[in-house]
């Protein structure tokens, strides 16, 4: 098993500009998130899923869209970068609820918005 | 707001010393994990703790969740290099919103 992947690994944009961040995982997993980690500020929730067609907001989802069209893909969308969105972007995957079960990381990605 | 305080933010030790850190908050949690991150990867669990007042050991680590599971401790016994890392806790107070500390940062010095 693969695990949690994400593509790119590093990723530079200009104010204004979008993109697509990649979070696929191979363990059947129902329950995928998205975080992102400041320095000094630990992990913040910003999208979660509970399955396939299901998304909802965590604690920091503005300026950011989710969906889960397939069990193994939750893809996190910028529309419109801002330099505050400039951070480290972590996916994670869990059979269960987010603090019932083990949740599995993946080994993120660094944005850095200009 | 940041609802877990974690302390001491950094910690630098000596191979072979003992450690504590701390995670409290001034909300129930209905369960508390511990995780370890280490430069460019993500977050890996070490234990999850449930019941007020439940201790669990891993090796040389042991957790500790308190009696009103508002507060948790992570102790390291005779640390090692190896042990170096940031250590997160991270509460759930439903079974869908997860709140990360802001994480200790732990180097241990051969």
């Amino acid at each position: 098993n693969a695990g949690v992947t994400q593509t790119p690994k590093f990723q530079v944009l200009k104010t204004g500009q979008s993109m697509t961040l990649q979070c696929a995982q191979d363990m059947n997993h129902e329950y995928m998130s998205w975080y992102r980690q400041d320095p000094g500020m630990g992990l913040r929730l910003i999208h979660y899923s509970v399955g396939a067609g299901i998304t909802d907001q965590g604690e920091v989802p503005n300026g950011y869209n989710v969906s889960r069209s397939t069990t193994e893909d939750f893809p996190l969308r910028l529309l419109s970068a801002a330099p505050s969105q400039t951070s480290v972007y972590f996916c994670a995957s869990s059979y269960g609820g987010l603090g019932a079960e083990t949740q599995y990381f993946g080994p993120g990605t660094r944005l850095l918005v200009l | 707001t940041q609802l877990l305080e974690q302390s001491p933010q950094f910690l630098s030790i000596q191979e072979g010393e003992n450690l504590t850190v701390y995670c409290n908050s001034s909300s129930v949690f209905s369960s508390l994990q511990w995780y370890r991150q280490e430069p460019g990867e993500g977050p890996v669990l070490l234990v999850t703790v449930v019941t007020g007042g439940e201790v669990k050991k891993l090796k040389r680590l042991t957790f500790q969740f308190g009696d009103a599971r508002k507060d948790s401790s992570l102790h390291i016994t005779a640390a090692q290099p190896g042990d170096t890392g940031l250590y997160l806790c991270a509460g759930t107070y439903n079974n869908n919103d997860m709140r990360f500390g802001a994480g200790t940062r732990l180097t241990v010095k051969p």
